[in-house]
């Protein structure tokens, strides 16, 4: 079964610090996308960053970045410069090519304080 | 805006009864997903339609169905409800198959009183 598993359910960091959220997730497949996603109060779910597991360079987005460490199954995000619009609850989650869900994690909330 | 629309926001309504939740996708857009996501936990997969047609099926429960019509929006029919089915409901859209992206709604709030 796809499992993925978000470690840390809440984190705490002041503005403008560098904060790294984990993710692992076990899969048998070799072809499958990993993906963050951002959900603010407002409860909107927002894609943040992908990565294809094809490719071993690490996707970046401005202030976010991934550790993707594809033999470790390891998918971290990396927030530089946290800003206070920040603050949400980050959800894991990966799709492989033989179906089409997302298998999600249980979310980190993350706190941005000033 | 991801250019995904969903009505309404809010539904509030007693066991029992029955509810139907529409989602527009992104222009372009053929593969429409939905998702339920109850207090404070992760998003479940219920289904995926592509081009109209059912791609694949996660945790959907018999009370529950979906279609997607040809001017491509879809709509989820729970019935039967329960107080355990208040959630928020999501739909997202896809740009055509895997591996694209899914953008996401904002979501239709059901609370079962």
């Amino acid at each position: 079964a796809q499992t993925v598993t978000q470690s840390q359910p809440e984190m705490s960091v002041q503005e403008a610090e560098t904060v790294t959220l984990s993710c692992t997730y076990d899969t048998s497949e070799s072809n499958y996308y990993l993906f963050w996603y951002k959900q603010p109060p407002s409860r909107q779910m927002i894609l943040v960053i992908r990565q294809e597991a094809y490719k071993q360079q690490n996707a970046t987005e401005n202030r976010f970045s991934v550790n993707f460490q594809k033999a470790a199954k390891s998918f971290s995000l990396k927030i530089s410069d946290s800003q206070l619009g920040d603050t949400a609850m980050y959800f894991c989650a990966f799709m492989i090519g033989s179906n089409y869900q997302l298998i999600w994690g249980a979310g980190t909330k993350l706190i941005i304080k000033p | 805006d991801s250019g995904v629309t969903q009505t309404p926001k809010h539904l509030i309504t007693a066991t029992g009864q029955r509810v139907t939740l529409r989602c527009s996708p992104r222009s372009g857009d053929l593969s429409v997903y939905w998702y339920q996501q109850s207090l404070d936990q992760g998003l479940q997969f219920l289904i995926q339609y592509y081009n109209g047609e059912e791609r694949a099926k996660g945790n959907i429960l018999e009370r529950f169905s979906a279609q997607q019509f040809p001017d491509l929006h879809s709509e989820l029919n729970l019935s039967s409800l329960e107080l355990g089915d208040s959630a928020l409901y999501f739909c997202a859209s896809s740009g055509g198959d895997w591996p694209q992206p899914q953008h996401f709604g904002d979501g239709t709030r059901l609370s079962i009183l």
